[in-house]
């Protein structure tokens, strides 16, 4: 079993729609959680972290539920820019456990 | 700028032949890794150092060697390179501590070995 898991997508959205999908992983030690922007195989960048409280950042939200082991990202009024995929990505003990990705490609 | 640098972009080799890609920061981070991403795998850990002179293995070592001299350097060694390590590798840093969210990333290295 890997221990991220992402539906790859592709989501196909209109200008201005919501979309919204998550992750689940394995590890219930893990500690810190994050989801990371990757455009055409160039680096990962990082979007935004996840708390269990839930946060936003502008467009972006992302919440982490630790009981059921998933995170989620959902982005309102989407632009084209926001064509990416996007990369869920889990903290344990200073290793990196990344998702395969969500791709998700806004359409004017 | 803050940074992590990886040399070269792009290279293509003949299995057998040892390379090296470079990888150094310039923002005094105790903890650097690489990692090798390839099509619906995700990124996949190979080798992480959290200080100079201290690595570790990730998910996949075998048929690689790193070293950490100095703390702004971590380079990735394939003493014979073999066509299943064509992969794109990606060098990232960090200050450190189980929760940083400061993971920089440098800007990949396409390599292909023939």
């Amino acid at each position: 079993r890997k221990e991220v898991e992402q539906d790859p997508g592709p989501f196909n959205v209109p200008e201005g729609a919501t979309v919204a999908f998550n992750c689940t992983y394995s590890n219930s030690a893990s500690q810190s959680f994050f989801w990371y922007r990757q455009d055409c195989r160039k680096e990962p960048k990082l979007l935004m972290s996840v708390y269990s409280s839930g946060n936003e950042d502008g467009r972006f939200t992302a919440q982490l539920n630790r009981a059921s082991q998933y995170i989620s990202l959902l982005i309102r009024d989407s632009k084209l820019s926001d064509s990416a995929t996007y990369l869920c990505v889990v903290n344990y003990d200073y290793k990196l456990s990344f998702g395969a990705g969500t791709t998700v490609t806004v359409r004017a | 700028e803050a940074q992590v640098t990886q040399n070269p972009r792009y290279l293509i080799t003949v299995t057998g032949k040892k390379l090296t890609v470079t990888c150094s920061q310039n923002m005094n981070h105790e903890y650097m890794s690489w990692y090798r991403q390839d099509p619906g795998l995700g990124l996949r850990q190979i080798y992480y150092s959290m200080n100079v002179e201290v690595t570790d293995k990730g998910d996949v070592p075998e048929g690689y060697k790193v070293s950490r001299k100095e703390k702004r350097n971590f380079p990735l060694i394939l003493e014979s390179p073999s066509p299943n390590q064509t992969s794109l590798y990606f060098c990232a840093s960090s200050p450190g501590g189980t929760s940083s969210r400061s993971y920089t990333f440098g800007s990949g290295t396409r390599l292909t070995v023939v």
